[in-house]
């Protein structure tokens, strides 16, 4: 079974531009989270969609966006670039949010560098 | 906001020594606990976890992990580390969304 894909793997932007970025979750998933990876912060949640809906959504500010297409594939997008933005973003599919164990399994990330 | 502690950010050990992760969360309902491993270059892949029963869960490659409820702590176990356990260890907490700690970067010297 294919695992979590995202694309692009990586990414030069400039600031003030937007970028979008792409999941598709393991066949059968329909949870997607984002996650923004930075040294020393660890995984910090940006949002999780299920059945195209957002059920919650970390602590980020408004450019930071994301939509989930009834395939389960997601994509989230960050609008106004800062230097800040640079990070590896992860996408991580579960089957559902409630389901038992629960685990996510993660992908291998887009590694976003805004100068 | 829920936490999660690793207290260990940086930890570098020998061949055939011990290991242990802490890791400590502030919610005090049911929660489902994880651990995640990262490998150089590679993507995160779970290592354990627990969501019921036993509260000592063994993982892949000998790790395991003790859930103490009344301590708020998942902490990660393995008697003898390897120099391919060098990695980079998340611990995680979900009860509605995931919560994950900052890491803790392990280096195995052979």
């Amino acid at each position: 079974k294919a695992g979590v894909t995202q694309t692009p793997r990586y990414l030069i932007k400039t600031r003030g531009q937007q970028v979008t970025l792409s999941c598709s979750p393991i066949s059968g998933h329909r949870s997607v989270s984002w996650y923004q990876q930075t040294p020393g912060q660890g995984l910090q949640f940006l949002f999780e969609y299920f059945s195209e809906t957002q059920r919650n959504k970390g602590n980020f500010p408004g450019r930071f966006s994301g939509r989930q297409f009834s395939n389960s594939r997601s994509e989230m997008n960050v609008s106004t670039l800062e230097l800040g933005d640079s990070a590896l973003y992860l996408c991580a599919s579960s089957l559902a949010p409630g389901a038992v164990g629960g685990e996510q399994y993660f992908g291998p990330g887009t590694r976003l560098t805004v100068t | 906001a829920q936490s999660v502690s690793q207290h260990n950010h940086h930890v570098i050990l020998s061949e055939a020594a011990s290991l242990e992760l802490g890791c400590n969360y502030s919610y005090g309902g049911t929660v489902n606990l994880f651990w995640y491993v990262q490998y150089p270059g590679q993507h995160l892949q779970l290592l354990l976890k627990y969501f019921s029963g036993d509260p000592l869960v063994k993982g892949i490659k000998g790790f395991e992990a003790e859930f103490i409820k009344s301590k708020f702590s998942f902490n990660l176990r393995k008697p003898s580390v390897q120099w391919s356990d060098t990695a980079e260890y998340f611990c995680a907490v979900k009860y509605n969304q995931f919560y994950f700690g900052t890491g803790t970067s392990l280096t195995v010297i052979p």
